[in-house]
């Protein structure tokens, strides 16, 4: 069955450094999300990807973060300069045109020291 | 007023008994519905979605959905061991699909 893959699985950092997530969607599929948790809170949107650019992004998704899909597959996620609040689990999640579904990856724990 | 609102427990029932979920919400755009399940330290996965009004069943689960009442709910039948998880309910509006979650509800089923 295919499914949403993301790496590194655990990404520590120390505070104001750049990381990038990376995410391969489900290989049919059009658009594209990143998502975080923080611990012990909800799941909160921080953007939405589809046709080479950013459909909607959250609050959250300042000037620190960017995203990319720098070829056919991959999906990535840049925060700049990192601060001890980014701490937090980051989702990637892909949808095809049929349904109203998205599709999760595992996720990226993301530890800013 | 929060946008989706979930009890978040957390709930501990006993091996086989009838698990009843509930999500509020208050945006009236909100027009597809979804329950998903998360393990510890997990990515979500998706149990059950709806975008109409009524239930909708599949094996042990049912959706239900009252969009007058701003109301869905997850029912689990014959629940086990295997159901303990935090389940998250989830909505979004059409255009870009972006969901909005409830905090989720914590289930731990006893055996």
């Amino acid at each position: 069955e295919p499914e949403v893959t993301q790496t590194p699985s655990h990404q520590v950092t120390q505070m104001g450094q750049e990381v990038i997530l990376r995410c391969v969607p489900i290989s049919n599929h059009l658009y594209f999300y990143w998502y975080r948790q923080i611990l012990g809170q909800k799941v909160e949107f921080l953007v939405s990807f589809y046709n080479n650019e950013i459909s909607e992004k959250s609050e959250i998704f300042d000037d620190q973060f960017s995203v990319e899909r720098p070829d056919g597959s991959n999906f990535t996620l840049k925060i700049r300069s990192t601060k001890l609040e980014d701490s937090a689990m980051y989702f990637c999640a892909s949808k095809g045109i049929a349904k109203n579904i998205q599709y999760f990856g595992a996720g990226t724990r993301l530890s800013v020291l | 007023q929060k946008e989706v609102e979930q009890d978040p427990g957390p709930l501990s029932v006993p091996e086989g008994a009838i698990v009843s979920l509930n999500c509020t919400y208050s945006n009236s755009a909100f027009q597809y519905f979804m329950w998903y399940r998360q393990y510890s330290r997990k990515g979500p996965e998706l149990l059950m979605y709806t975008y109409s009004s009524g239930n909708k069943e599949d094996g042990r689960f049912t959706a239900q959905v009252d969009k007058s009442s701003k109301y869905i709910s997850l029912f689990i039948r014959d629940s086990q061991p295997s159901d303990s998880a935090t389940y998250l309910c989830a909505m979004s509006e059409g255009s870009n699909y972006k969901l909005t979650f409830g905090k989720g509800t914590l289930l731990t089923v006893n055996p």
